[in-house]
């Protein structure tokens, strides 16, 4: 049992170029998500996915897109790199049961543009 | 939407003293409301966690208390320990609305809590 997977590890794009960072999960939740980690401002959502299926946009979707491929899997595309999006990024998945929302978080991804 | 404030940004104790990070949430409906600690370089990783409907949990050194009347809670761990050193991150949600999307969690900005041997 993996938890919550992402890869790559490290990345380092030029302004510009595109990338696909992926997370898959085994814990056979529905809900999968995407954050951005900056010094001082904590995680900031990105984009998430209730269900298989559905996306929707979180706080910070400028620059990005999604793609729920199926339960498991969710990744996250940046189609045109900007040093603004150098960042940690991480994926989470949970499981919202009655009263309690537990999120899983992968190792994260970081990632630096130039 | 929720927002959630979390104070101080920094913290240093000495070892073995208490340490006290605190949460303030916008959203009346928020019912949800863990703690994560991130060591360096790590994944956040849950710690603690309460519902509404509960003033205060403990478990072991770490304990939580919620006033729903004030919106605010805080995280406190007795006796620190060297390896209480990290960052700390409150959340709010409220999943049990019966909306697609009402899992999303609003996180604070984080408290990094150092302990001075």
């Amino acid at each position: 049992n993996a938890g919550v997977t992402q890869t790559p590890k490290f990345q380092v794009l030029k302004t510009g170029q595109s990338m696909t960072l992926q997370c898959a999960q085994d814990m056979n939740h529905n809900s999968m998500y995407w954050y951005r980690q900056d010094p001082g401002m904590g995680l900031r959502l990105i984009y998430y996915s209730a269900s298989e299926g559905t996306t929707d946009k979180g706080e910070v979707p400028n620059g990005y897109n999604v793609s729920r491929l199926n339960k498991r899997e969710f990744s996250l595309r940046l189609e045109s790199a900007a040093p603004s999006q150098t960042s940690v990024y991480f994926c989470a998945s949970s499981e919202a049961v009655y009263g309690v929302n537990i999120q899983y978080f992968g190792a994260g991804t970081r990632l630096s543009v130039l | 939407g929720e927002n959630v404030e979390q104070h101080p940004s920094t913290l240093s104790v000495q070892e073995g003293d208490s340490a006290v990070i605190k949460c303030t949430y916008s959203d009346s409906a928020s019912n949800y409301f863990p703690w994560y600690k991130q060591e360096l370089g790590k994944r956040p990783q849950l710690i603690i966690d309460i519902r509404s409907n509960v003033g205060e949990k403990k478990d072991q050194r770490i304990a939580v208390t919620l006033n729903k009347t004030a919106k605010h809670f805080s995280l406190h761990i007795t006796e620190t320990q060297p390896e209480d050193s990290a960052v700390y991150f409150c959340a709010a949600s409220n999943p049990e609305g019966s909306n697609f999307g009402n899992e999303k969690l609003t996180f604070g900005t984080g408290t990094r809590l150092t302990i001075i041997p």
